[in-house]
């Protein structure tokens, strides 16, 4: 059985500081990663995909994987009230339809 | 931008009842998913689609579901005798091996 493992939170930050997110997968053949942002109600909306080891930066957002670890994190810099959300982990396997096992995600406050 | 819709946003029905649930996948993708969240609880992959048929299929998706696409454009996921446990958000997602997947904004299904 492949899991995505997150902590559920909430995670609460002040506006303006750094959230950091973590993400962990048990399948270890796994390639894509991916984090996705869902506010209350909402379809997930993708905000961030990495497929190798090391750090990807898009604006504000900042995804690191480790492979040997099976770890996959994200950073919100300058967090913002609107940045609050649930973001899911999800990862990609060969082979797989490239379908996607997610985590339960991370409720994530900013706070003003 | 291209998007994936679907229709309707909100469903009511009776138990026992069928119901579809439509999506237009974005045009130049191949592969097609349904999933599902229940309420306070994670995304879960239900049925992938590709080449006009099934690829893989995950243990929720039992007799009562089939997935079809009846034309070029639509994607159906039909649920035969609806019961108080299908009631969820379903989402349509697609996308193809070079591309992330992109999520409709979601059905919700409630089953009284």
């Amino acid at each position: 059985q492949k899991e995505v493992e997150q902590n559920s939170g909430p995670l609460s930050v002040p506006e303006g500081a750094i959230a950091s997110l973590n993400c962990t997968y048990s399948d270890r053949v796994s390639q894509s990663f991916f984090w996705y942002r869902q506010y209350s109600g909402k379809s997930p909306e993708l905000i961030m995909s990495i497929y190798s080891n090391g750090d990807k930066e898009d604006g504000r957002f900042t995804a690191q994987l480790n492979k040997a670890s099976q770890y996959v994190s994200l950073l919100i810099r300058d967090s913002q009230p609107s940045d609050s959300a649930t973001y899911l982990c999800a990862v990609r396997g060969p082979g797989s339809n490239y379908k996607l096992t997610f985590g339960k995600g991370t409720l994530l406050t900013v706070n003003p | 931008e291209p998007e994936v819709t679907q229709t309707p946003s909100h469903q009511v029905t009776q138990m026992g009842q069928e119901v579809i649930l439509r999506c237009v996948p974005i045009s130049n993708h191949l592969y097609f998913y349904w999933y599902r969240q229940i309420l306070g609880q994670k995304v879960e992959f239900l049925v992938s689609f590709y080449n006009n048929e099934i690829s893989e299929k995950s243990e929720i998706f039992d007799d009562q579901f089939s997935v079809e696409r009846p034309d070029g454009s639509n994607f159906t996921l039909k649920i035969r005798s609806t019961k108080l446990e299908d009631s969820a958000m379903y989402f349509c997602a697609s996308g193809d091996s070079n591309t992330e997947a992109f999520f409709g904004q979601g059905t919700r299904l409630t089953v009284v």
